[in-house]
């Protein structure tokens, strides 16, 4: 069956510091890819979606590409800001299906000033 | 983009009574989906709310716990029933099929519950 897998957290870092957030997939066909963002006693925002391979989803100065070789979307910014602390969860759906993702388990992320 | 909107945003029940969560949408959307949350959890999917006929529950989920409706192309209720302790947790509905993008699901604000 299909599955995400994300790094651990939580993920500390300083203001204005780089982030990567691991994602790998398991998925049969060609799915489609999101990020999605909780921030603290809210629901889920998408973030960014990707939906063929070599796509780079890209939003609010975040991005990911879907790399098929390696079943990755790993998520990347270049500067934090204290702002981006939040839970994140990768997802996908998969094709020729009703669509309901499955995601990942979240990975938390504080950013100190 | 469309507007998910949730009633009641939070609650704390007693042991034993029910609560209904309400969740509206801005614009006509094929499927409605519930969605629970537990503490520093990931998502579970409930059910799929469908339009004019019973809902579809997950494996470990029963309509007389988790009784749903959708009378329309923009609404549902999810009933939260002889709430215990353990059903504590944020209760998210989501919609695909907004703007005939049929990939993607976008997430109400979430009712967050509190069962005493």
């Amino acid at each position: 069956g299909n599955s995400v897998t994300q790094m651990e957290g939580p993920v500390t870092l300083s203001e204005e510091a780089f982030l990567t957030i691991n994602c790998t997939y398991t998925a049969t066909g060609y799915p489609s890819l999101f990020w999605y963002v909780q921030y603290p006693g809210e629901g889920l925002q998408l973030l960014l979606k990707a939906t063929k391979a070599d796509d780079k989803g890209s939003n609010k100065g975040f991005e990911a590409t879907y790399r098929k070789e390696t079943t990755s979307f790993h998520l990347e910014k270049g500067s934090v800001q204290v702002s981006d602390s939040a839970v994140y969860f990768c997802a996908l759906s998969a094709s020729g299906g009703s669509y309901i993702p499955t995601f990942g388990r979240g990975t938390s992320l504080i950013v100190h000033p | 983009s469309a507007v998910i909107s949730q009633k009641p945003s939070r609650d704390i029940c007693q042991r034993g009574t029910s609560l209904t969560i309400q969740c509206q949408v801005d614009s006509q959307v094929t499927m409605m989906f519930w969605y629970r949350q537990q503490p520093g959890q990931s998502l579970t999917l409930i059910a799929t709310a469908n339009q004019g006929s019973e809902a579809t529950y997950e494996s470990g989920f029963v309509i007389d716990k988790f009784p749903i409706s959708r009378p329309n192309l923009t609404f549902s209720t999810l009933t939260v029933s002889n709430m215990s302790p353990e059903d504590s947790s944020i209760y998210l509905c989501s919609v695909d099929g907004l703007a005939g993008v049929t990939d993607t699901q976008y997430f109400g604000p979430g009712t967050r519950l509190t069962v005493l």
